[in-house]
């Protein structure tokens, strides 16, 4: 069975600095990765995937993530952090067409 | 707007009743998604459906059900509604194809008192 692991319940950052927000995942099979974004009473905003090809992958908002199979990681990264970047972040996989997989989620919050 | 569309927005109801939560996808998906959420629990897959048909199956209680209809919307059904069954529950949509995303709705906020 696919599964997704979010090891930190709450990222804190300054303003300006760097941020990671790290996942592991276990798949059979090719892995199809994802980073979503939830701002408080939203739903959850697609960030950037990961389907095959360069292991550094750019989205929305100036995020990018570095998919490393040897790690099974995909840890999502952004050079300058911003306030408005506070958020809960969400890590997910796929594979052959089954249900998409949620890690339990990250608290990013990013300090002034 | 992801193009996904749940009514209602929020759900107030007692113990004991049953509700439906419906969801509309975006134009061309033809796979629903349902997810609960709640504090404690985090982001749970309830159920998947593709074109009418059941795809998967994640931890929905028997009280629960769900249905895709011939014009792709979406409904779940909540019976003998639990305190604990107070959460959020989203819907998303994607085309077929295992390496696209899904677009979410914006939830209905179901508490039961």
């Amino acid at each position: 069975a696919q599964s997704v692991a979010q090891p930190e319940d709450q990222v804190n950052v300054a303003e300006g600095n760097p941020l990671t927000v790290k996942c592991t995942y276990s798949v059979s099979g090719n892995p199809y990765l994802f980073w979503y974004v939830q701002y408080p009473n939203r739903g959850l905003q697609f960030l950037l995937k990961y389907i095959t090809g360069d292991n550094l992958v750019k989205g929305s908002y100036g995020f990018e993530a570095e998919f490393n199979k040897s790690q099974t990681s995909f840890h999502l990264k952004k050079p300058s952090a911003l306030v408005s970047d506070s958020a809960l972040y969400f890590c997910a996989v796929r594979d052959s067409a089954r249900q998409l997989t949620f890690g339990s989620g990250t608290q990013l919050t990013v300090l002034p | 707007d992801s193009g996904v569309t749940q009514t209602p927005k929020h759900l107030i109801t007692a113990t004991g009743q049953r509700v439906t939560l419906r969801c509309s996808p975006r134009s061309g998906d033809l796979s629903v998604y349902w997810y609960q959420q709640s504090l404690d629990q985090g982001l749970q897959f309830l159920i998947q459906y593709y074109n009418g048909e059941e795809r998967a199956k994640g931890n929905i209680l028997e009280r629960f059900s769900a249905q895709q209809f011939p014009d792709l919307h979406s409904e779940l059904n909540l019976s003998s509604l639990e305190l604990g069954d107070s959460a959020l529950y989203f819907c998303a949509s994607s085309v077929v194809q295992e390496n696209t995303e899904a677009f979410f709705g914006q939830g209905t906020r179901l508490t039961v008192v």
